[in-house]
C-alpha cells in the first residue's frame, strides 16, 4: 500500500508567477484535499475533492484552484503568487467524505517559497 | 476557528509516560476526536482518534471524559523520536480538520 505522495518537494518562485503543486493519493482513497501551513502555524483547509469535484472549501481567493482527475490524483493550482503564498501546502487522502471516522493519511508536502 | 484548546508546550523525560491533555467543550454529538502529530517539517502523521470510548492502539491511548468535553492522548513510554507537535483536532462535517496550534512536546533524556 502507497501513501500520498507530492511533487515537487521544493519550489521557488517569484511574485506574480503561477504554480502547480502535484498529489497521488493514498491507494484506495477516492477524497483529497489540500492544506496550507504558514511557519509557525498549523495546517489551514484549503478545499476538498471528491469524484472530481470540489465540494467544500475555506477561506482561499479564487486563485487557489484545483483539480481531481478519474485516478483520483490531484493538483493545487495557486495563480499570481503573493509573497504570504509562501508555505507548506499539505495533500490529505481518504476514503470517502461525509464522515468523522475516514482517516486522512497526509503527503510529506511541498514547500513554495515566494520571492 | 478550532474547536480545541491545548498546552502550547509540555516537556516529559524518556521513558516516561506522556500525557497531552485538550479541551473541547463545544463538541457536537457526532464530531470524533483526532489526534495527529507532525515532526519538523513533515506532513502530520495520524495518531488515533475516538467518539465516546476510550481508544488504544499501537502508537498510544486515547481517554475521552464521559461529558466528552475533554480528552487525554497518552504515548505509554515516550522516546525521543516522540518530540513533535500534537494536534487534538475535533473533526467537523464535511471532513476536514480545523488544526489549532497545538502542544509542543519535548521528549528529555
Amino acid at each position: 500500500e502507497t501513501g500520498v505522495t507530492q511533487s515537487p518537494t521544493h519550489l521557488i518562485k517569484t511574485r506574480g508567477q503561477q504554480v502547480t503543486l502535484r498529489c497521488s493519493s493514498q491507494s484506495g482513497h477516492n477524497t483529497v484535499s489540500w492544506y496550507q501551513q504558514a511557519l509557525g502555524q498549523g495546517p489551514q483547509f484549503i478545499f476538498q475533492y471528491y469524484r472530481e469535484e470540489e465540494n467544500g472549501r475555506g477561506n482561499f481567493p479564487p486563485r487557489f484552484s484545483g483539480l481531481q482527475f478519474p485516478n483520483y490524483s490531484s493538483e493545487l493550482n495557486v495563480n499570481a503568487l503573493e509573497l504570504d503564498d509562501s508555505a507548506l501546502y499539505l495533500c490529505a487522502s481518504s476514503l470517502g467524505q461525509f464522515s468523522g471516522a475516514n482517516v486522512l493519511t497526509f503527503g510529506a508536502g511541498s514547500r513554495l517559497t515566494v520571492l | 476557528d478550532a474547536k480545541t484548546t491545548q498546552p502550547p508546550s509540555m516537556d516529559c523525560a524518556e521513558g516516561r509516560a506522556a500525557n497531552l491533555p485538550c479541551n473541547h467543550s463545544t463538541i457536537s454529538g457526532n464530531e470524533y476526536v483526532y489526534w495527529y502529530r507532525q515532526i519538523h517539517s513533515q506532513g502530520p502523521q495520524y495518531i488515533i482518534h475516538g467518539l465516546k470510548n476510550n481508544e488504544t492502539n499501537e502508537m498510544a491511548s486515547l481517554i475521552i471524559t464521559e461529558d466528552r468535553k475533554s480528552s487525554t492522548l497518552i504515548l505509554p513510554h515516550a522516546t525521543l523520536r516522540d518530540t513533535a507537535v500534537y494536534y487534538c483536532i475535533v473533526r467537523v462535517d464535511g471532513g476536514k480538520l480545523i488544526f489549532g496550534q497545538g502542544t509542543e512536546l519535548s521528549v528529555k533524556p
